[in-house]
Parts: structure tokens; sequence; C-alpha cells
């Protein structure tokens, strides 16, 4: 298999569950991501992992919980959630080098989340 | 601070027809910039990149973009549109030196071609 694997397509849960989003990239990148992208609404970055290390926490409220494992998978946890959270959640990675600049990001297919 | 401006939510064009997709940005700094495609529950797939190269960059499915400095501009075009072309457009600008996690997007054009 090869790029960025999503898994679930759809996810629709209540507002008390606990779920996990899946990511896998097959690219050898070292850097991987989560955006979510709302109707109407330019596309959020919500973390960054680089070297499986978190570098960027973009105000995301704490019902979000990131992992990164290893270099090849990073999670997204779920729990608590508000229906205002229902949106297509994409992962993404690239391959970020010492000079950095001009590399672009591969997306995932993304999740399709609904709170209810 | 970067920011991207893309003119127009919505552009319909006939099949045939010039798709011009409009994308202004603005960097402290020279910039990288992208343009991506996304089809309908789908990710953001790349279109083509420019990263201080040549100014005219070509891309994938008969896409071109030219990078303007003086305009701040980096419109996208292609010549005759596709029935397989209605998709919604992001172009997203990055710092020079900066990573990929600096990728800033504009809001999205969503492209129809009317048969």
């Amino acid at each position: 298999e090869t790029g960025v694997t999503q898994t679930p397509r759809h996810l629709v849960m209540g507002m008390t569950n606990k779920k996990s989003l899946k990511c896998e990239q097959h690219l050898g990148h070292n850097a991987m991501y989560w955006y979510k992208q709302s109707a109407k609404k330019p596309l959020e970055l919500m973390f960054v992992y680089s070297l499986e290390e978190r570098v960027e926490n973009n105000s995301v409220p704490s019902r979000f919980s990131p992992e990164c494992p290893n270099s090849s998978h990073l999670f997204l946890h779920l729990h608590t959630l508000q229906p205002e959270d229902s949106a297509l959640y994409l992962c993404a990675s690239s391959q970020e080098g010492d000079r950095g600049g001009g590399t672009e990001a591969f997306f995932g297919q993304g999740t399709r989340l609904t709170v209810v | 601070a970067q920011s991207v401006t893309q003119l127009g939510s919505h552009v319909s064009v006939s099949e045939g027809a010039l798709v011009l997709l409009r994308c202004n940005y603005s960097s402290s700094v020279p910039p990288y910039l992208f343009w991506y495609v996304q089809y309908p529950n789908q990710g953001l797939q790349l279109l083509l990149k420019y990263t201080s190269a040549a100014t005219l960059v070509k891309g994938i499915n008969g896409f071109e973009a030219e990078f303007k400095k003086s305009e701040t501009s980096f419109h996208l075009t292609k010549p005759s549109a596709h029935m397989s072309d209605a998709a919604e457009y992001f172009c997203a600008v990055s710092d020079s030196g900066a990573g990929s996690y600096q990728l800033t997007f504009g809001k999205g054009t969503k492209l129809s071609v009317i048969p």
C-alpha cells in the first residue's frame, strides 16, 4: 500500500463516546499532521509531529488528543466531543529537510466525523 | 505573517472553456506556493508548486500557474476545461525556509464544469 491511509473513512459518535482516528503513511516521511476541514472554513492545522515529537498545537481543545508512536503512525483520540466538532479530519505527511520550505504535504482521504 | 486570498468561492465554466482560478498571497519573505485539488470525499492532492525556479509552473492534468511577484499572485489556469476537473481547489503558501507545517491555505474555490 502506498501514500497516506486513514481509518475509518466515516465515523458517527455520541458526545459521551471515546473513539480514535488512525493514520498511517508509507512514504518514509519524518513529519505528520492533523487538519480539520469544516464547511466554508479554511483548513485548520491542529497538530504537527516532526521526528515523533509534537512541534505544533494550535490551541486545540483537550478533548482532542494526538499520539505519534513512530514516524509512520499518527492517532487522534477523541472524547466527549461536541456537535460542532463534526468535520472532515485530514492526516498529512511530509519530508522536512534541514533548510525546510518547498516540501509539499501528502494527504490521506480523511475521516468524515459526525458527532450526534 | 502570511495569508492567502482566493477570489470567488465558486466558479462555473463550460466544458472546453478556459479555467482561471485566482490566488493572491502575502508573505514577508519569498514564498513557496502550492495548488491542491480536492475531489468529493477525498483528501487534497498536489497539482503543482512554485519554489523559486521557473515562474511558470506546469502541473498535472493540464493545469499551470504563473508566479507574479509584482502582483503577489499565483493564478491557476487550464486552457480547456473537462468534466473531470469539477472539484475544489486550494491555494497555499509557505515562507521559504519554513516547513510544510507553516502552510497557510486559502478558503478554496469550487469549480463546476457545465456540459
